[in-house]
């Protein structure tokens, strides 16, 4: 089984302050996904990363995949209240597995 | 496009009562999951659907089951609810790629208290 672990657990920083998280397994992966879930609603895919050292960015989020396809590191510059939420990363194909995810608070 | 629909959103049972979820995928998608997610255990696997095919299955017990139509629907059953199989209960669709990407495409999920 393919395990992904994610830290931190919880983060709760103030506006405009920069974060990571992480995302490390033992297995490689041929790519991994990342997703941000709010209260009540399913996860949201964000973006895949496919080829080892991919750096890709959306906004203020910037993803990187580690070199050996077993990492991955989510990064978020000046956070805004709006990306509160819980950061879930996930790999594996037919039957996906997921981090336990980081919970994101960003307080005004 | 229209995104991926679960009804009910909302369920109540009690404990012993049998329950039926149901997905609807985007449309063109093949590749059908559901995925048991509690504060305790996290987003768990519990099986993925391809062409009316279990194609991969979880470590849930055999209470827990599925299936898929023709139209790439697809419904979930839980017999025998127990109390611990209160949670919210995720499904997902697919575009199955065959060159390693499973981007997956989540419905709001079905929120079941068994009492």
């Amino acid at each position: 089984t393919q395990l992904l672990e994610q830290s931190p657990q919880f983060l709760s920083i103030q506006e405009g302050e920069n974060l990571t998280v992480y995302c490390n397994s033992s297995s490689v992966f041929s790519s991994l996904q990342w997703y941000r879930q709010e209260p009540g609603e399913g996860p949201v895919l964000l973006v895949t990363v496919v080829t080892g050292g991919e750096v890709k960015k959306l906004k203020r989020l910037t993803f990187q995949f580690g070199d050996a396809r077993k990492d991955s590191s989510l990064h978020i510059t000046a956070a805004q209240p709006g990306d509160t939420g819980l950061y879930l990363c996930a790999g594996g194909y037919g039957d996906m597995r997921f981090g336990a995810g980081t919970r994101l608070t960003v307080k005004p | 496009k229209a995104g991926v629909t679960q009804t009910p959103r909302y369920l109540i049972k009690t404990r012993g009562q049998q329950v039926t979820l149901s997905c609807s995928p985007i449309s063109g998608h093949r590749s059908v999951s559901w995925y048991q997610q509690t504060p305790g255990q996290g987003l768990q696997f519990l099986f993925e659907y391809f062409s009316e095919t279990q194609r991969n299955k979880g470590n849930f017990p055999g209470r827990f089951s599925g299936r898929q139509f023709s139209n790439s629907r697809s419904e979930m059953n839980v017999s025998t609810l127990e109390l611990g199989d209160s949670a919210l209960y995720l499904c997902a669709s697919s575009l199955i790629s065959f060159g390693g990407l499973n981007e997956q495409f989540f419905g709001p999920g079905t929120r079941l208290t068994v009492l």
